[in-house]
């Protein structure tokens, strides 16, 4: 079955840019989705597609994908930013969806 | 606007089974695959599976298959999820999410229903 991969944490100053990969055996070949899960909170969607941002969604938040590596990043990041972020994709061969294991975002 | 409404909490004893209902409402039901996925604590999001409200054809994650029964009820627009044969690490938060038109990411999902399987 195919595996996302996620580093269990990363930790930014206020007003730096974070960085978030996941990585999956050629994942550029696939459809990433990004979601951001706040304590106590259903997840939410915060970059589809690899690239593209849902409504309400700041700019500061942008995706890319390539080869066996997709990035989530976060701009100017803020205490608000704090949080667990899941990649997703869906794998066709299997007709499955799979979850990163998650990257705590901690804004130092 | 869309909405996905779950059912409340949940407590079962191990080897009981927890059936949990996911009312949609703001959209066309029977237009978008409904998908659950549930998250123990301290965990990832985990996918059990789909249904398609249209057909009601299925497609189950491979660890959840024959034990795991996704159902729905178009008069109502409400899905369901039927996990049998409970065991303690079955305790999780159970969400609803609603895939997108031939794509699967989630961009609405329920609020949750905490199952809680404990002797």
């Amino acid at each position: 079955s195919y595996v996302l991969s996620q580093p269990p944490s990363v930790s930014v100053a206020p007003g730096q840019t974070a960085r978030i990969i996941c990585g999956g055996n050629n994942i550029g070949s696939k459809s990433v989705h990004w979601y951001q899960q706040k304590s106590g909170q259903a997840p939410v969607l915060v970059v589809y597609d690899d690239t593209d941002r849902p409504s309400g969604i700041p700019e500061r938040f942008s995706g890319s994908n390539s080869g066996n590596t997709a990035t989530l990043t976060i701009s100017r990041v803020d205490a608000g930013d704090e949080a667990d972020y899941y990649c997703q994709v869906w794998d066709r061969s299997s007709d499955h969806v799979v979850f990163g294991g998650g990257t705590k975002l901690t804004v130092l | 606007q869309v909405q996905l409404m779950q059912s409340g909490a949940e407590v079962k004893k191990p080897g009981a089974s927890v059936k949990v209902s996911c009312e949609a409402s703001g959209y066309a039901f029977t237009g978008y695959f409904m998908h659950w996925v549930r998250q123990a604590p301290g965990q990832g999001p985990e996918w059990m599976g789909r249904i398609d409200p249209n057909s009601g054809g299925t497609k189950y994650a491979q660890k959840f298959q024959g034990w795991v029964t996704m159902t729905r009820d178009t008069s109502i627009s409400t899905a369901y999820m039927e996990l049998r044969r409970l065991k303690s690490d079955d305790t999780a938060v159970y969400y609803c999410a609603r895939g997108g038109y031939g794509n699967y990411f989630f961009g609405y999902w329920g609020q949750g229903t905490l199952v809680t399987v404990s002797s």
